[in-house]
Order: structure tokens, then C-alpha cells, then sequence
């Protein structure tokens, strides 16, 4: 089975502008979850879309956005990058959003905003 | 969810078994325990959970103290590709039903295993 694919893997973006990144689940999986990774705030929450529907949003601005389609894919959106914004994104699927279902990570696109 | 704390780092010599504390005192009764690592630039990968009972797979062994306050993951023969950052997570629903699949992670503990 395959696993989580994110793409791309790795996104030089210029500040101002603004970037999609991709998340194809798990077959079978309906849960998608992003997490910003940075050296200095370490793995924090995004959001989290479930059935196309976003369920749940971490404490960042406006400018980050997501979706989810019919086939589970999601992607996310940022919009007027700022060189903060630097970071390694991940997503993570899982089968459904109970909390005694493991989730499962991708690889990371690895953003840097110059 | 509740909060976790893990020693920030341990070693573990190639061969034995490494034990990895964490202690989540407000841990709740609908509340999960999960344990993932993350090698250097890698996503974080999935390891084991638990509610309450004591849980095994092939990688790892979850001991969950009876009160639930505290658990340790138990690599029976650490080896040097075990080096990495070991996340316990508390993971669980809010009121409302939707933190299900917010994973919430702290700094972790940094895991050496020598030769």
C-alpha cells in the first residue's frame, strides 16, 4: 500500500509570493492533517480536514489556508510569503479523525521563502 | 489535550533496551497515548498507542501505569538507526468532539544509541 506522498519535496518560493503544496492520503484514509515544522517552534498544528470538511485549525494567520477534495487529496495554500514561513510542512492521514487511530506521516515538502 | 513531558535527551548503548519516560499527569479518560519518532529531516513516523493496557508491535513495547499518569516505550534492542527525536503524545477530543486528529507535539526526547 502506499503511503502518504507529498509533493513537491522541496519549493524555493520569493517573499510575497504565494505557494500550493499537495497531500495525497493513504487509500482508505479520510483524515488529513498539515503540521508546520521549524527549528525554532519545533511541529505545530495546522488544520485538519475530515470528509472535505475542516475540523479543526491551529493558531496560525489567515494567510494559511487548506481544502480537501473528494478523493481525500488535500493541498494547502499560502499566500504573500514571508521569509518565516520557511519551514518543513508535513501531512499526515489517517482512516478516520477518532483519536485511537494511528495517522500516518509523508515525507515533507521542505519550503524556503527568499 | 493534555501536556507531556519527556526528558530532553537519553542514551542507549547498541543492544540494549532503551526505555523512554513520559509523564502526562492530566491525562484524561477518553485520552490516547501515542509515540512516534523523527529521524534527522524525515517525517515523524508512527510507533505505538495505547488507552490503557500495556501494548506491543514489531517495533516497540507501550508500559501504561495503572493510574495512567505516566508511560514508557520500551525499543528491546536499540540499534544505531533507533538515533532519533521520540515524541509522546496525548491525543483525545475536546469538548466539542474535534481535536480528534490534532496531534499535539512537545520537544520530544533526543535518543542516542553508541556502538
Amino acid at each position: 500500500k502506499a503511503g502518504v506522498t507529498q509533493t513537491p519535496r522541496y519549493l524555493i518560493k520569493t517573499r510575497g509570493q504565494q505557494v500550493t503544496l499537495s497531500c495525497s492520503p493513504i487509500s482508505g484514509h479520510r483524515s488529513v492533517s498539515w503540521y508546520q515544522q521549524t527549528p525554532g517552534q519545533g511541529l505545530q498544528f495546522l488544520f485538519e480536514y475530515f470528509s472535505e470538511t475542516q475540523r479543526n485549525k491551529g493558531n496560525f494567520p489567515g494567510r494559511f489556508s487548506g481544502r480537501q477534495f473528494s478523493n481525500s487529496r488535500s493541498e494547502m495554500n499560502v499566500s504573500t510569503l514571508e521569509l518565516g514561513d520557511s519551514a518543513l510542512y508535513l501531512c499526515a492521514s489517517s482512516p478516520d479523525a477518532g483519536p485511537g487511530t494511528e495517522a500516518f506521516f509523508g515525507q515533507g515538502t521542505r519550503l524556503t521563502v527568499v | 489535550d493534555a501536556k507531556t513531558t519527556q526528558p530532553t535527551s537519553m542514551d542507549c548503548a547498541e543492544g540494549r533496551a532503551a526505555n523512554l519516560p513520559c509523564n502526562h499527569s492530566t491525562i484524561s479518560g477518553n485520552e490516547y497515548v501515542y509515540w512516534y519518532r523523527q529521524i534527522h529531516s524525515q517525517g515523524p513516523q508512527y510507533i505505538i498507542h495505547g488507552l490503557k493496557n500495556n501494548e506491543t508491535n514489531e517495533m516497540a513495547s507501550l508500559i501504561i501505569t495503572e493510574d495512567r499518569k505516566s508511560s514508557t516505550l520500551i525499543l528491546p534492542h536499540a540499534t544505531l538507526r533507533d538515533t532519533a527525536v521520540y515524541y509522546c503524545i496525548v491525543r483525545g477530543s475536546n469538548a466539542g468532539g474535534t481535536s480528534y486528529g490534532k496531534l499535539t507535539f512537545g520537544q520530544g526526547t533526543i535518543l542516542t544509541v553508541h556502538p
